[in-house]
């Protein structure tokens, strides 16, 4: 089985800094994604960024970057210049690359702007 | 472009009634997921669907049950409703297969149990 965690419950930064979020998974498996979803005060799950485990390359999608450490099994998520709308809880997430697999979810980290 | 649709998007209930839920996948999509968030949780995974056949089980109560029909679309029913069934369901659909493709969530019904 595997599993998803986020240690960080809560963070906070001031608008346009940079912040990162941590997550650490384990598995057995070697082929599968990872993800950030981002989940604001209205509740829709977004997606922000996802990485193939086979890629060595780091995902980025505009202000959202990550760092994947494959040996390690860490995936943190940085956001840069980060703005209001970027307040909103963040779950990571796992799944094996095969067929219909399920999402597993870390715990979340809920990340507030500050202006 | 078409997105998931859940209907009802809210619902109140009372203990020991039942409720059902209904996923419409995005059009071409075959296969169907269904995850429960409660509150202040991460989503928990209870039940998917390729081809209208189950293709994986989680932690779902046997008091809940579902299936998908001709059209793909989905529906959860939840039976003898409790105070702890209340949370946000969310259904997500891709495409399925040997392949993983990416999942698509819908905006959650949020049930209310009193």
């Amino acid at each position: 089985a595997q599993t998803v965690t986020q240690s960080q419950p809560e963070m906070s930064v001031q608008e346009a800094e940079t912040v990162t979020l941590s997550c650490t998974y384990d598995t057995s498996e070697n082929n599968y994604y990872l993800f950030w979803y981002k989940q604001p005060p209205s509740r829709q799950m977004i997606l922000v960024i996802r990485q193939e485990a086979y890629k060595q390359q780091n995902a980025t999608e505009n202000r959202f970057s990550v760092n994947f450490q494959k040996a390690a099994k860490s995936f943190s998520l940085k956001i840069s210049d980060s703005q209001l709308g970027d307040t909103a809880m963040y779950f990571c997430a796992f799944r094996i690359n095969f067929g219909n697999e399920k999402l597993t979810f870390g715990t979340g980290t809920r990340l507030t702007i500050i202006p | 472009a078409a997105g998931v649709i859940q209907s009802p998007r809210h619902l109140i209930k009372e203990k020991r009634e039942t409720a059902t839920l209904k996923c419409y996948p995005i059009p071409r999509h075959d296969t169907v997921y269904w995850y429960q968030q409660g509150p202040g949780q991460d989503p928990q995974f209870l039940i998917s669907f390729y081809e209208k056949m189950q293709s994986d089980k989680g932690s779902i109560p046997d008091r809940f049950s579902a299936q998908q029909f001709s059209d793909y679309h989905s529906e959860l029913n939840m039976s003898s409703l409790e105070l702890g069934d209340s949370a946000l369901y969310f259904c997500a659909s891709s495409l399925g297969g040997d392949y993983s493709y990416e999942q698509y969530f819908g905006p959650g019904t949020r049930l209310t149990v009193t």
